[in-house]
């Protein structure tokens, strides 16, 4: 089972450069995130989403866009990189919501971007 | 605001011993949902152990246990028989009961499992 699969894997970007992580899930869920873990610290909520077309900020949503025309599909959008970006992304799926007690994220392997 | 706090950023513990990680809390809500996370060196981070806020009873999965204290805000885990598989970060994280999206994790613990 493939579960969540995030590319690239690893990138390196300069400063004012854009790109776009890839997401997508097999599991036929509703919900997807994008957090952010920077070192030493816990995981920040960029973005989300409770179904295909309809998307909401998180903790941390400035200087990314995303998108989710399709259930599997939820890339996320880097507009002009900044150093303070570097970091490492993570695309989770759940089926259901996690304010209801019974879902459970599943995580990608992450995506390791360094903006120089 | 809700926050999760992990005051140890690193633990060890011999194979086959029981070590117990932190984790406290702070929400106004009187519903909410408690985890425990594993992320290994392969970097995939997967659910450990879940708490209801409104059941008394601690969450147990196998050789891990939850010792929730929900007046003190506190929300530890403890693991038995520790294998050299369980090294990983561990991460504590709450979620307010009804909220879709934001679920709030702690700045983890790195765990060591020593032969």
């Amino acid at each position: 089972n493939a579960g969540v699969t995030q590319t690239p894997k690893f990138r390196i970007l300069k400063i004012g450069q854009s790109m776009t992580l890839q997401c997508a899930q097999d599991m036929n869920h509703n919900y997807m995130y994008w957090y952010r873990q920077d070192p030493g610290m816990g995981l920040k909520l960029i973005y989300y989403s409770v179904g295909a077309g309809i998307t909401d900020k998180g903790e941390v949503p400035n200087g990314y866009n995303v998108s989710r025309s399709t259930t599997e599909d939820f890339p996320l959008r880097l507009e002009l990189a900044a150093p303070s970006q570097t970091s490492v992304y993570f695309c989770a799926s759940s089926y259901s919501s996690l304010g209801a007690g019974s879902g459970e994220l599943f995580f990608g392997e992450g995506s390791r971007l360094t903006v120089l | 605001a809700q926050t999760v706090t992990q005051s140890q950023p690193e633990m060890s513990v011999q194979e086959a011993e029981t070590v117990t990680l932190s984790c406290t809390y702070d929400t106004s809500e009187n519903n909410y949902y408690l985890f425990w996370y594993k992320q290994p060196p392969s970097r995939q981070m997967i659910l450990v152990i879940r708490q209801e806020a409104y059941k008394q009873q601690n969450a147990t999965e196998n050789r891990f246990s939850v010792n929730f204290q929900k007046a003190a805000k506190s929300f530890s885990l403890k693991i038995s028989d520790s294998q050299l598989g369980d090294t990983a970060m561990y991460f504590c994280a709450l979620i307010d009961g009804g909220s879709q999206g934001n679920l709030i994790f702690g700045k983890g613990t790195k765990l060591s499992v020593k032969p």
